[in-house]
């Protein structure tokens, strides 16, 4: 079945840092990808996505491209704030209004 | 727009009773899911609808769990009974056909 591979964490990184967090994912077809966001204490929220292979999602400085070849879907920021604290998942799903399949999430600390 | 609303935002019961999550859409929203997320397992899918209509419940752990959704603006996650292993917390989100997928708050329920 779908999957979605994630680094692990945490990932710990002082501010103004470049941030890689790596996303793959084993699926047939051309699957629809997301980032997550989800803070402390809260839900969900939509980070970026892409709907087809070569897309780039951006969103707040951070940015991800669907490479279909290598099935990966890298999240980055060029220069991290401590705002930017929080478990960040990648997602994919085939079809609006079928499930996201998640990561299992990563973790990232970022210290002034 | 309120988002999705669930509630309670915590409950903790004792083991062997009934727990009651309650979760209320995104007003025109035609796809509702139910998560559940530990730490061990990360994110899972229970259940989602589609027009109320349950399409995949196969995340549904066991009987003791069970999920309706009698109308486009209500549904309901029932634990019964209630065991230890089921503390977590379970989010509920909505979506339309465009992904835009919506995630509440969460509700942390603790068995004891």
């Amino acid at each position: 079945g779908d999957s979605v591979t994630q680094m692990e964490g945490p990932v710990t990184l002082s501010e103004e840092a470049f941030l890689t967090i790596n996303c793959t994912y084993t699926a047939t077809g051309y699957p629809s990808l997301f980032w997550y966001v989800q803070y402390p204490g809260e839900g969900l929220q939509l980070l970026l996505k892409a709907t087809k292979a070569d897309d780039k999602g951006s969103n707040k400085g951070f940015e991800a491209t669907y490479r279909k070849e290598t099935t990966s879907f890298h999240l980055e920021k060029g220069s991290v704030q401590v705002s930017d604290s929080a478990v960040y998942f990648c997602a994919l799903t085939h079809q609006a209004g079928t499930a996201l399949i998640f990561g299992k999430g990563t973790t990232l600390s970022v210290s002034s | 727009d309120a988002g999705v609303i669930q509630s309670p935002r915590h409950e903790v019961t004792e083991m062997g009773q009934e727990v009651t999550l309650r979760c209320k859409p995104i007003s025109g929203h035609n796809s509702l899911f139910w998560y559940r997320q530990t730490m061990m397992r990360g994110l899972e899918l229970l259940i989602y609808f589609n027009n109320n209509v349950p399409i995949d419940d196969s995340g549904m752990p066991e009987d003791r769990f069970s999920a309706k959704m009698p109308n486009a603006s209500f549904s309901t996650l029932k634990i019964q009974p209630s065991e230890p292993r089921d503390s977590a917390v379970y989010f509920c989100a909505s979506s339309l056909a465009n992904y835009g997928y919506t995630f509440g708050s969460g509700t942390r329920l603790t068995v004891v």
